[in-house]
């Protein structure tokens, strides 16, 4: 149980273009979403708190109106690029729950996008 | 605010040996600990988590982790190491507020595995 399938998993699209990613959690509700980003051979940084019908809360220093995240079901929130530009370029991955009694968070398996 | 420091940022060991992976984290309050794995170009599965209880925590692929509160420590080991298990290992701390989903991560640590 608790699996997170995130769409697409690799995607890459023209600077000044818009990409959107899926997170979805597959059997289970998901009241909030994390979205992090992951540069090359770095942690990961948490840029937002996704809550289902409601805001996003970003992170100090994550570009809003350049990351657009909508939670609009208890199964599914996105992530929108807006004009992508090649230091856009990232690994994104979500995480979703609670599971597991409200102790749980699941990952995705990740979005690579490279904006060229 | 919190935060979780992995001091190797790169592990060899031979195939068959022993492994440790350090972690040591910062935290006001009891912390929701959690180790998690990253194959390239993959997401983390988690490994194994720690939020109360007995401190020596069992996880999945043979690993295990040990809650030190006394040092700040939560390291990961493995008896004996498997070529497959050659990834990225990220010690992250959760948040109580958010049920550990809001969490801050390690750098990592890569491991690499010889024949």
């Amino acid at each position: 149980g608790a699996v997170v399938s995130q769409h697409p998993s690799r995607v890459i699209c023209k600077s000044g273009t818009s990409v959107k990613i899926e997170c979805r959690s597959l059997d289970f509700q998901a009241t909030t979403m994390f979205w992090y980003r992951q540069f090359p051979k770095k942690s990961l940084m948490l840029m937002a708190t996704s809550n289902e019908g409601s805001k996003a809360t970003y992170e100090q220093g994550v570009e809003k109106d350049k990351f657009l995240i909508n939670h609009a079901s208890l199964t599914l929130s996105t992530l929108t690029v807006t004009s992508a530009h090649p230091e856009d370029s990232s690994f994104y991955i979500c995480s979703a729950g609670p599971t597991g009694g409200g102790y749980g968070y699941t990952f995705g398996s990740g979005t690579r996008l490279t904006v060229v | 605010a919190q935060s979780v420091t992995q001091p190797d940022i790169h592990i060899t060991v031979s195939e068959g040996a022993s492994l440790e992976l350090r972690c040591n984290y910062s935290y006001g309050a009891t912390p929701y600990l959690f180790w998690y794995v990253q194959s390239p170009g993959q997401g983390l599965q988690l490994l194994l988590k720690y939020f109360s209880g007995d401190t020596l925590v069992q996880g999945i692929k043979g690993f295990e982790a040990e809650f030190k509160r006394s040092q700040s420590s939560f390291n990961l080991r493995k008896p004996s190491v498997h070529w497959s298990d050659a990834a990225e290992y990220f010690c992250a701390v959760g948040a109580l507020d958010t049920n550990a989903g809001k969490s801050t991560f390690g750098d990592g640590t890569t491991l690499t595995v010889k024949p």
